[in-house]
C-alpha cells in the first residue's frame, strides 16, 4: 500500500542530543513537509522540500535541519539547538505545484520527548 | 501571506446535535481550502477541500463546508454528530509551495 512512514512512533533522548526523525513516502510526490504539532498551537511548518536536493525553511527552522537525497525520503533532524524540542512531528508528502492545490499525506507522526 | 484561524478550541456537542465549526482564512493568492480530521496520536487525514467550481463541498461522512469569498470564511459543519465523529479538525489554506494550518478545533461529542 502507497502511504508515509514516520519512524519510530515514540522517541526519548536526553537534552543537548541530536535526534533524526525518519520519514519515507512511496507515492511518487515531489513535495515533503515536515510539522511540528504543539497542544493549542495547531500544526507549525519546519521544512518543506519541493524537489530532491532542495527545501526551504519553514516559520520555525531554528534548531532543525534537513537532508533531500533521494525523493522517497526527507529525514529531519533535531539538534541541540532547537531550545524546546519536546514536541509531536509529523511528516507529510503532496503533488508538488506553484499552488498547493491538492491534499497532503500525512505519516502517523513521531512523538518526541526530551529528558 | 496566508493564514488561518479558527476562533473555537473546544466545542462539545451532544450526539445527534448539528454542529459547525469555524474557520476564517486570508490569502494573497488563489485560494484552495481544506479540513483535515486527526484522531488522537495519528496524523491527519483529509476529511474535504474546495479547489473551484460549487461553493459547498462535501465529504462521504456526511460533513459539508461552505466557502464564502465575501466573509474569507469555510465552515465545516453537520446535521447531525455521532461519537465517532469525536476528534480534532483543521482547517488549512494552500497556497504558494506550501500548507497553512489553522490551530485546531477539538470536537467533543457527548453520548
Amino acid at each position: 500500500d502507497g502511504g508515509i512512514t514516520q519512524s519510530p512512533k515514540y522517541l526519548f533522548r536526553k537534552e543537548g542530543q541530536n535526534v533524526t526523525l525518519s520519514c519515507e513516502q512511496n507515492l511518487n510526490h515531489d513535495a515533503m513537509y515536515w510539522y511540528r504539532q504543539d497542544p493549542g498551537q495547531g500544526l507549525r511548518l519546519i521544512y518543506y522540500s519541493q524537489i530532491v536536493n532542495d527545501f526551504q525553511k519553514g516559520d520555525i527552522a531554528e534548531g532543525y535541519s534537513v537532508s533531500r537525497e533521494k525523493k522517497e525520503s526527507f529525514p529531519l533532524t533535531v539538534t541541540s539547538a532547537q531550545k524546546n524540542p519536546t514536541a509531536f512531528y509529523l511528516c507529510a508528502s503532496s503533488m508538488a505545484g506553484v499552488g498547493v492545490n491538492t491534499e497532503a499525506f500525512f505519516g502517523q507522526g513521531t512523538r518526541l520527548t526530551v529528558v | 501571506a496566508q493564514s488561518v484561524t479558527q476562533l473555537d478550541s473546544q466545542v462539545p456537542v451532544f450526539e445527534e446535535a448539528p454542529v459547525e465549526l469555524r474557520c476564517n482564512y486570508s490569502s494573497s493568492v488563489s485560494v484552495y481550502l481544506f479540513w483535515y480530521v486527526q484522531y488522537p496520536n495519528q496524523g491527519l487525514q483529509l476529511l474535504l477541500k474546495y479547489l473551484s467550481g460549487s461553493t459547498l463541498v462535501e465529504s462521504i461522512n456526511g460533513f459539508e463546508a461552505e466557502f464564502n469569498k465575501s466573509q474569507t470564511s469555510f465552515h465545516l459543519r453537520k446535521p447531525s454528530v455521532h461519537i465517532s465523529d469525536t476528534a480534532e479538525y483543521f482547517c488549512a489554506v494552500g497556497g504558494y509551495q506550501k500548507v497553512t494550518f489553522g490551530t485546531g478545533t477539538k470536537l467533543q461529542v457527548i453520548p
